[in-house]
């Protein structure tokens, strides 16, 4: 079952700052977070492994509530080059051992000048 | 090293029709999969393998077979195209199969038509 992104788009001007959520019904052993430009392949950004574990990424910052089976993509003072869709990725506890990846719907992020 | 290769970049079939998506690698990568991209959807699994020889289904695998043979290439097979097998598909693959962490490299994509 594929994990539900919200909000499905949001338009920012730049320097302002985003928040993009994933989560599942079903537990989680990991959450991965992609950007796919317009016309492009989607593109690695981080992954994150442990409840509660941050990870940054510049100024893309993540958190992974294990128990909550959740996750949040933060984006500080947005640029241009942010926009796109992103995609978060997830691994159930039962497919840990394969790496079996499981993609939500995607949010699309648009920055304005 | 060129990453990871698909071909054809587009492809435009007819209802019925058969053809292969090529997916190759060079990176000796273990996990291979495919995902279909569709408007509002997202990235949804097709087919994926954790090494030669094993392939598993994912979440919509209906209508596309797969084999893999070597460790570097993973055909996605259509038997019979349908127009609702109309998308961009996107070939990817990851160092080891028995570890979640490890990112996934994604191919260029395939953008098919079935009229």
């Amino acid at each position: 079952q594929q994990p539900v992104q919200s909000p499905q788009a949001v338009i920012l001007r730049e320097g302002e700052d985003a928040v993009i959520n994933c989560s599942s019904s079903k537990a989680l052993y990991s959450v991965h977070w992609y950007r796919q430009k317009h016309g492009e392949a989607p593109v690695f950004l981080m992954i994150l492994l442990k409840g509660g574990e941050q990870k940054g990424h510049d100024k893309i910052s993540a958190s992974f509530n294990e128990k909550k089976q959740q996750s949040s993509l933060y984006l500080t003072a947005s640029q241009l080059s942010y926009s796109g869709t992103y995609f978060c990725g997830t691994t159930s506890p039962r497919s840990s051992n394969t790496g079996k990846l499981i993609f939500g719907q995607g949010t699309t992020l648009q920055v304005k000048p | 090293n060129a990453g990871v290769t698909q071909t054809p970049k587009f492809q435009v079939l007819k209802t019925g029709q058969s053809m292969t998506l090529q997916c190759a690698q060079d990176m000796n990568h273990e996990y291979m999969s495919w995902y279909r991209q569709d408007p509002g959807m997202g990235l949804r699994l097709i087919h994926y393998s954790v090494g030669a020889g094993i392939t598993d289904q994912g979440e919509v695998p209906n209508g596309y077979n797969v084999s893999r043979s070597t460790t570097e290439d993973f055909p996605l097979r259509l038997l019979s195209a349908a127009p609702s097998q109309t998308s961009v598909y996107f070939c990817a693959s990851s160092l080891t199969s028995g570890q979640s962490y490890n990112e996934q490299f994604f191919g260029p994509g395939t953008r098919l038509t079935v009229l």
